[in-house]
């Protein structure tokens, strides 16, 4: 089964500056997507971005950008340029390319980020 | 992005008695739908999966009796707290998805709006 770990709670990160949410998972699977998911207060989960683990190009959606490391099987997440909206709950999360119209998300613990004005 | 409405969002209900809550997806046909529970400040967790017409499989642990899903049409799911009782007060939230073949992760997984139940 495969299990996706962030170890991290909390962070706080000023607004304007620079943060990175760490997370790491364990699969056996060689094709597989991986996710970061925002919620928000409103609690709407909101989809950040994606990465194919074929693809060894990191993915980029404006400020946020992954560090995709398959070998270490690292995912993180780099936010730039913190605004105050991005004070949220993020959830890292693992789907199998395998599973058919079943696929499911398997989601880590996930990370409440503050942003201090 | 395809719009996922769960409804309702908010509902208090005395302990015995069965709440409904439905999910459905607005513009888009869903071949899946998934229910979770989320407690706060803690992550999603995966009650069950649903199928249009068929039964739905349910995550270990959790009470296929307590927690009924109903998936009556491509558009709609239901998920009702049986005999609900101040322990099943938590957030629920489903999603929907549709799969035309192909890899998985192609698939964009869409959330609703969650609903929070309160049992008194």
């Amino acid at each position: 089964a495969q299990t996706v770990t962030q170890s991290q709670p909390e962070m706080s990160v000023q607004e304007a500056e620079t943060v990175t949410l760490s997370c790491t998972y364990d699969t056996s699977e060689s094709d597989y997507y991986l996710f970061w998911y925002k919620q928000p207060p409103s609690r709407q989960m909101i989809l950040v971005i994606r990465q194919e683990a074929y693809k060894q190009q990191n993915a980029t959606e404006n400020r946020f950008s992954v560090n995709f490391q398959k070998a270490a099987k690292s995912f993180s997440l780099k936010i730039s340029d913190s605004q105050l909206g991005d004070a949220a709950m993020y959830f890292c999360a693992y789907r199998s390319a395998y599973a058919g119209a079943n696929s499911k998300l398997t989601f880590g613990k996930g990370i409440t980020l503050s942003v201090r004005p | 992005g395809a719009v996922v409405s769960q409804h309702p969002s908010r509902v208090i209900c005395k302990s015995g008695t069965s709440v409904k809550i439905e999910c459905r997806s607005l513009d888009f046909q869903a071949t899946t739908m998934f229910w979770y529970r989320q407690f706060p400040k803690q992550s999603l967790m995966l009650m069950a999966t649903s199928n249009e017409g068929s039964k739905a499989t349910y995550e270990q642990g959790v009470e296929k009796d307590k927690f009924l899903i109903n998936h009556a049409s491509l558009t709609l799911s239901t998920l009702t707290v049986a005999s609900a009782h101040p322990e099943d007060s938590s957030f629920y939230i489903c999603s929907a998805q549709w799969w035309q073949g192909g890899r998985a992760g192609d698939t964009e997984a869409f959330f609703g709006q969650g609903t929070r139940l309160t049992v008194v």
